[in-house]
């Protein structure tokens, strides 16, 4: 059984550019929450996406937006890079269930670096 | 935005040791807390959580205590070893408009001494 993956595992890109990672949830998992970590804190969420449809979002900019597949794998966008968006981008899903209310588990994240 | 803080961000460790890594949270209306352990390079791995109707939760080599009263948390790591060695972080559970959200705090960094 796959845990949560994510890709690329790293990516450089330059200010004002634009990314896309990718996400696919545990075998059976249906809510994908996306956060971001900076070098030495701790993550912050994003956003949450559940039948498709964006649930929560976290204090960040609409720089940041999102997609979930009917497959429940999952897509995070970031428009006009910063060099603040230097982080690594964490996936993690979440069992059927009371959102919340059950573990999430993480992917291994993808490292972004915006020069 | 909510505030998870840990009291120590460092904490070194004898091999074989207990070692105990505590958690402040500031919201009362947190009703599930995890633990995760990050390794250098990995996302976070989940280790045990507790509800809030439970003080007192133990799994393999750990065990996390929930003080409702003064909302504080902890993570207890029996006979610590060298694998133990990562940056730890809690995370709380709020309710909010949208649903449960989670918080982490900054992480305590364990370095087990060999």
């Amino acid at each position: 059984d796959a845990g949560v993956t994510q890709s690329p595992t790293h990516l450089i890109k330059t200010r004002g550019q634009q990314v896309t990672l990718r996400c696919s949830p545990k075998s059976g998992h249906d809510t994908v929450s996306w956060y971001q970590q900076a070098l030495g804190q701790g993550p912050q969420f994003i956003f949450q996406y559940y039948e498709e449809e964006e649930r929560q979002r976290g204090n960040f900019p609409d720089r940041f937006s999102g997609h979930q597949f009917p497959n429940y794998s999952s897509e995070l966008n970031v428009n006009a890079l910063l060099l603040g968006d230097s982080a690594l981008y964490l996936c993690a899903s979440t069992p059927p269930g009371l959102a919340g209310k059950e573990t999430q588990y993480f992917g291994p994240g993808t490292r972004l670096l915006v020069l | 935005g909510e505030s998870v803080g840990l009291h120590l961000p460092t904490l070194s460790v004898q091999e074989g040791d207990n070692s105990i890594i505590n958690c402040a949270y500031s919201n009362s209306a947190s009703d599930y807390f995890i633990w995760y352990k990050q390794e250098s390079g990995k996302g976070p791995q989940f280790i045990i959580d507790i509800r809030s109707n439970m003080d007192k939760r133990q799994g393999q080599r750990v065990t996390v205590l929930l003080n409702k009263t003064v909302k504080h948390l902890s993570l207890q790591i029996a006979a610590t070893q060298p694998g133990d060695s990562a940056v730890y972080f809690c995370a709380e559970s709020t309710p909010t408009d949208t649903g449960n959200q989670f918080y982490f705090g900054t992480g305590t960094s364990l370095t087990v001494i060999p």
